[in-house]
């Protein structure tokens, strides 16, 4: 079984403040992936990243960056000067190759606002 | 190049009637997936399809609810007598054929999501 959580439902920021998005996995798999995606108040989910379970290293894009970490089954997202058009939901997501890698398992969701 | 495609964006529905939500999946896209996503509840998966398969339908109820992709057409989420509880966004996915790794198999392209209210 996976699973993915998103203990942090709601949280607001003043714009340029840094902000970390926490997620926590579970699965069985070895070989997995994982993933963020935006959803704007618009509605339309956006891909952000996917990572595989045997890379760790940590990636940066633009403000954007990204921590995985294996030993505590966590990747976390982090938005750096935040802008007041982050504010979205974001949702971590999880595919492992118990379910080919094609099923994809999402999190709850972090609603994330950013006050001018 | 268009996106995922779906449509009506917004339905409503009488308790008891049929509720049919279509999905056109991306161009060059095999693979086509459904989820609900409830407020408090986050995204569900529903049901993964490829052309006249279903290949997951783990996350589907077993009563009222059915998914088909044909050869030809869209997907089509359908879902008979609705009540109140299935007022919701449906999401519509598609993902490009060939192995999850080297393809990006399993990133997912969203659509804008079709929202029913039942009343």
């Amino acid at each position: 079984a996976q699973k993915v959580t998103q203990a942090q439902t709601e949280i607001s920021v003043v714009e340029k403040e840094d902000v970390t998005l926490d997620c926590v996995y579970e699965t069985r798999d070895t070989t997995y992936y994982l993933f963020w995606y935006k959803q704007p108040p618009s509605g339309e989910l956006v891909f952000l990243i996917r990572r595989n379970s045997f890379d760790e290293q940590n990636e940066i894009s633009g403000r954007y960056s990204w921590n995985f970490q294996k030993s505590t089954s966590s990747f976390n997202f982090t938005i750096t000067a935040s802008q007041v058009v982050d504010s979205a939901v974001y949702f971590c997501a999880l595919s492992g190759s118990s379910g080919g890698y094609q099923k994809v398992t999402f999190g709850i969701g972090t609603k994330l606002q950013v006050i001018p | 190049n268009a996106g995922v495609m779906q449509n009506p964006r917004h339905l409503v529905r009488r308790r008891g009637q049929e509720a049919r939500l279509r999905c056109s999946p991306m161009k060059g896209h095999s693979h086509v997936y459904w989820y609900r996503q409830l407020p408090e509840e986050g995204l569900k998966f529903m049901v993964y399809l490829q052309k006249e398969n279903i290949i997951d339908e783990s996350g589907m109820p077993k009563e009222r609810f059915s998914a088909e992709f044909p050869k030809e057409g869209p997907s089509i989420l359908r879902i008979q007598q609705v009540v109140r509880g299935d007022s919701a966004a449906y999401f519509c996915a598609s993902s490009p054929p060939g192995l999850a790794g080297p393809s990006g198999a399993n990133v997912l392209t969203f659509g804008a999501g079709s929202r029913l209210t039942v009343l």
